[in-house]
């Protein structure tokens, strides 16, 4: 069956970096465009980031623009997201979710990983 | 950005209730339009793409409709497992957005 397991959550200073990591089981990886989105504490869901299925295409949100970076290895099953110059407001639960449609970023979400928590804070 | 606004942002129901979430995008999206159920604690688990397409395995008492920039979802008789937010996703344009959920409370 499909599984994501995201990983690397935890706390940190404001300005630091963190490299969360993603890994993907039950599926052809290399054939799928894979997403980052985030939730603060309480709040919504907001969309963070995704790279194609070949690692030559990536998007992301105005908010992490410049400062997160989305990568892949698809030998080892893995999507990552490194995290630099991080902010109170980066605070959230991170989730990767798999894009619905294999060559492509068509979306939306088909399956999601269970999740890890960043917090941020001095 | 592309504003994705859901209505209510909370409603009471009882089981058996047919209970309706609309979620209006601020310009046309064609029919990249997504719906997703998140229970406290736990991801969010797709529902519908495409406005009206069920995910695998997702109960026909779930439906999507809608066109343009105003899009329903309606649950036809609502069960105990159907007490979640709902939330609405655009994808036709970068960045995606989301709607800012729909709690179903009893």
């Amino acid at each position: 069956q499909v599984q994501l397991v995201e990983s690397g959550g935890g706390v940190v200073q404001p300005g630091r970096s963190l490299r969360l990591s993603c890994a993907a089981s039950g599926f052809t990886f290399s054939n799928y465009a894979i997403h980052w989105v985030r939730q603060a504490p309480g709040k919504g869901l907001e969309w963070v980031a995704v790279m194609s299925f070949d690692g030559n295409n990536e998007f992301y949100a105005d908010s992490v623009k410049g400062r997160f970076t989305i990568s892949r290895d698809n030998p080892k099953n893995t999507l990552y997201l490194q995290m630099n110059s991080l902010r109170l407001e980066d605070t959230a639960v991170y989730y990767c979710a798999r894009d619905q449609v294999v060559y492509a970023i068509r979306g939306p979400f088909d399956y999601w990983g269970q999740g890890t928590l960043i917090t941020v804070s001095s | 950005d592309i504003q994705m606004t859901q209505s209510p942002s909370s409603l009471s129901a009882s089981v058996g209730d047919r209970v309706t979430i609309t979620c209006r995008a601020s310009q046309g999206i064609s029919n990249y339009l997504a719906w997703f159920q998140q229970k406290p604690g736990k991801a969010p688990k797709s529902l519908i793409y495409a406005i009206f397409n069920l995910q695998n395995g997702v109960p026909s008492r779930f439906s999507g409709s809608g066109s343009g920039t105003d899009f329903t979802l309606t649950i036809s008789s609502l069960q105990p497992e159907d007490f979640a937010t709902y939330f609405c996703l655009q994808y036709s344009t970068y960045p995606w957005t989301f709607g800012q959920g729909t709690k179903v409370e009893i």
